[in-house]
């Protein structure tokens, strides 16, 4: 079965530090995609980060960078110089080409000023 | 460009009732995919829908059903409703042309079910 898996429920972070959060998939697909959704407490759930799985290169966008590890199947999420703004809950979202993604349980992160 | 909306944003049922949400997507997207998210559950996907076809389904109970118009407005209905069926129901839209296109997620209807 294709899951993903959110193993840190809640996490915090002081202002400005970096964090990682971590996710991990199973899958016996070799190509795919795999994204980072944040749900602020408003609840609109936006992308953060996409990956696809053909590329090697981590893909980055301004302060959010992945560490993608094909083979041991491992997606996280770093946060550089975190911001107040950027608590929310976290979600990894595997989509393998079948027109479903598949969300892992989330991550909380609270920033501490 | 108005983003994905969903009506109504609350909704209190008792048990045995039905209900419909509705959705309402992104103009020019075609593809509109409805979730459940609980605590603890994350979002569990239910169905995706593109030009009014149904492409793919997750592992609910028939009690739910969607469908979805011609001009790509999706509507999700449960019969006989559980208090298990209390939850965050979300709709996200996208273009639809491949699987791997963002969603474009709405604001939720928080449905309770007494």
């Amino acid at each position: 079965a294709q899951t993903v898996t959110q193993s840190q429920p809640e996490m915090s972070v002081q202002e400005a530090e970096t964090v990682t959060l971590s996710c991990t998939y199973d899958t016996s697909e070799s190509d795919y995609y795999l994204f980072w959704y944040k749900q602020p407490p408003s609840r609109q759930m936006i992308l953060v980060i996409r990956q696809e799985a053909y590329k090697q290169q981590n893909a980055t966008e301004n302060r959010f960078s992945v560490n993608f590890q094909k083979a041991a199947k491992s997606f996280s999420l770093k946060i550089s110089d975190s911001q107040l703004g950027d608590a929310a809950m976290y979600f990894c979202a595997y989509i393998p080409g079948t027109y479903k993604y598949i969300f892992g349980t989330g991550t909380r992160l609270k920033v501490l000023a | 460009k108005a983003g994905v909306t969903q009506t109504p944003r609350y909704l209190i049922k008792t048990r045995g009732q039905q209900v419909t949400l509705s959705c309402s997507p992104i103009s020019g997207h075609r593809s509109v995919s409805w979730y459940q998210q609980t605590p603890g559950q994350g979002l569990q996907f239910l169905f995706e829908y593109f030009s009014e076809t149904q492409r793919n389904k997750g592992n609910f109970p028939g009690r739910f059903s969607g469908r979805q118009f011609s001009n790509s407005r999706s509507e999700m209905n449960v019969s006989t409703l559980e208090l298990g069926d209390s939850a965050l129901y979300l709709c996200a839209s996208s273009w639809g042309g491949d699987s791997y296109n963002e969603q474009f997620f709405g604001p939720g209807t928080r449905l309770t079910v007494l």
